[in-house]
């Protein structure tokens, strides 16, 4: 059975640091995979999707970026954390990119920046 | 992206069904609705899902609106669980779910 890894569940970082949260998917070959933030009491907000390795879709711009270097790999990065970049982080992935797909998330990762 | 309209919140009492509702005003004849569900501090979770007919499945019941512009997510018989965040999400063909803000709802015991 599949299953998706997020890591690490909470961090509490300061203002202008890197930030690294890392998401796998165990498996499944060729998912599609996707990092959503939510900020407090709001809906989730899709900020990058990718259909394959190193290829990365961005949907807002924004201080963060993604990068897939393994198949089932997606990182979320941040050279310099901003006080708006607190939220929680959310993986996830689907067999295919067509709208009968289901998405499957992680358990998240908490990000409080001070 | 496309939008959906749902209310904020809503209640309902445990063993009594619930019909949440989605207004779904400019979707093509091509756009999947999904609904999922998140309980605090989690990720959220696939609830169903269809296209023009009623669907169902062991978790919740999907009517679609003839003209299909509104459906209704309908939980038989809510418990305890039930209580979360829905999302009604309107999928334009080759493109990525977006997120509204949900209906949060409340089983009381």
């Amino acid at each position: 059975s599949q299953t998706i890894h997020q890591w690490p569940a909470t961090l509490v970082q300061p203002v202008g640091s890197p930030l690294s949260l890392e998401c796998t998917v165990e498996g499944t070959s060729n998912p599609n995979l996707y990092w959503y933030r939510q900020a407090a009491g709001r809906g989730l907000q899709l900020l990058f999707y990718s259909v394959g390795i190193g290829q990365i879709s961005s949907e807002v711009p924004q201080n963060l970026s993604a990068s897939r270097p393994q198949d089932r790999q997606f990182i979320l990065s941040s050279k310099k954390l901003l006080l708006s970049d607190s939220g929680f982080y959310l993986c996830a992935w689907s067999l295919t990119i067509s709208n009968t797909g289901e998405l499957f998330f992680g358990e998240g990762s908490r990000l409080t920046v001070l | 992206d496309a939008k959906t309209t749902q209310p904020n919140s809503m209640e309902s009492n445990e063993e009594e069904p619930v019909h949440l509702p989605c207004n779904h005003s400019t979707i093509s004849g091509t756009d999947y609705i999904h609904w999922y569900r998140q309980l605090p501090s989690q990720g959220p979770e696939y609830v169903i899902h269809g296209l023009t007919s009623n669907v169902n499945n062991r978790m919740a019941s999907l009517a679609i609106a003839e003209d299909r512009k509104s459906s209704t997510l309908i939980l038989h018989r809510a418990t305890l669980r039930d209580a979360a965040v829905y999302y009604c999400i309107q999928e334009t063909s080759g493109s990525r779910l977006t997120f509204g803000e949900g209906t949060q709802l409340t089983v009381n015991p």
